[in-house]
């Protein structure tokens, strides 16, 4: 069973400031996906990687995947309470596993103004 | 609007009873699925169909049944309901070969 560590868990700051969130696995994924959940909703997609070594900028937003496909880091420079949320890494093993998305524990973020 | 859509938003059931949630989703996708949140936010998957054919079937009591009459729904029939299976229900949908799942707003199901 593959397995994705996301931290911090937590992460309350002031408007501003910037963070970093990591997920990591021994296993390889074809593909890591970042998912933003704000409550009573479902998970919105924002960025999909799957090359290694990959970033992807999305506004203040900024994504990487590792370069052997085992890990990856969502960056926000300058939080706006507007980013508050749940956020989800998702990895996908890709090959006769498509569609089995192994989801990290996710990260509650908090912007205070 | 383009979407997956499921109903009911929340159901709240006696132990013991029988009910169903049902997805649908128009953009076209030929996969779907079932998710599993529990009350930590932990999403794992439960079920998988593609193009009506059950792909992914993850160790599930077998009180949960997928049934996808076309490639555009997916229903959960969940039978002899337990104070365990309290969770949100996601319904998702994506295309084989193109990353990225859209997901419905989830059913709160609690069982009292």
């Amino acid at each position: 069973t593959q397995l994705l560590e996301q931290s911090p868990q937590f992460l309350s700051i002031q408007e501003g400031e910037n963070l970093t969130v990591y997920c990591n696995s021994s296993s390889v994924f074809s593909s890591l996906q970042w998912y933003r959940q704000e409550p009573g909703e479902g998970p919105v997609l924002l960025v999909t990687v799957v090359t290694g070594g990959e970033v992807k900028k999305l506004k203040r937003l900024t994504f990487q995947f590792g370069d052997a496909r085992k890990d990856s880091s969502l960056h926000i420079t300058a939080a706006q309470t507007g980013d508050t949320g749940l956020y989800l890494c998702a990895g996908e093993p890709g090959g006769t596993s498509y569609g089995k998305l192994t989801f990290g524990q996710g990260t509650i973020l908090t912007v205070h103004p | 609007d383009t979407a997956v859509s499921q109903t009911p938003k929340y159901l709240v059931t006696q132990m013991g009873n029988d009910k169903s949630i049902k997805c649908e989703q128009n953009l076209g996708h030929d996969t779907m699925y079932w998710y599993k949140q529990d009350s930590k936010k932990f999403l794992k998957i439960m079920f998988s169909y593609n193009n009506k054919e059950l792909i992914i079937n993850e160790t599930v009591p077998n009180r949960f049944s997928p049934k996808s009459p076309d490639k555009a729904h997916l229903n959960l029939h969940i039978n002899s309901l337990e104070l365990g299976d309290s969770a949100v229900y996601f319904c998702a949908s994506s295309h084989r070969g193109v990353y990225g799942y859209t997901f419905g707003s989830g059913t709160r199901l609690t069982v009292v």
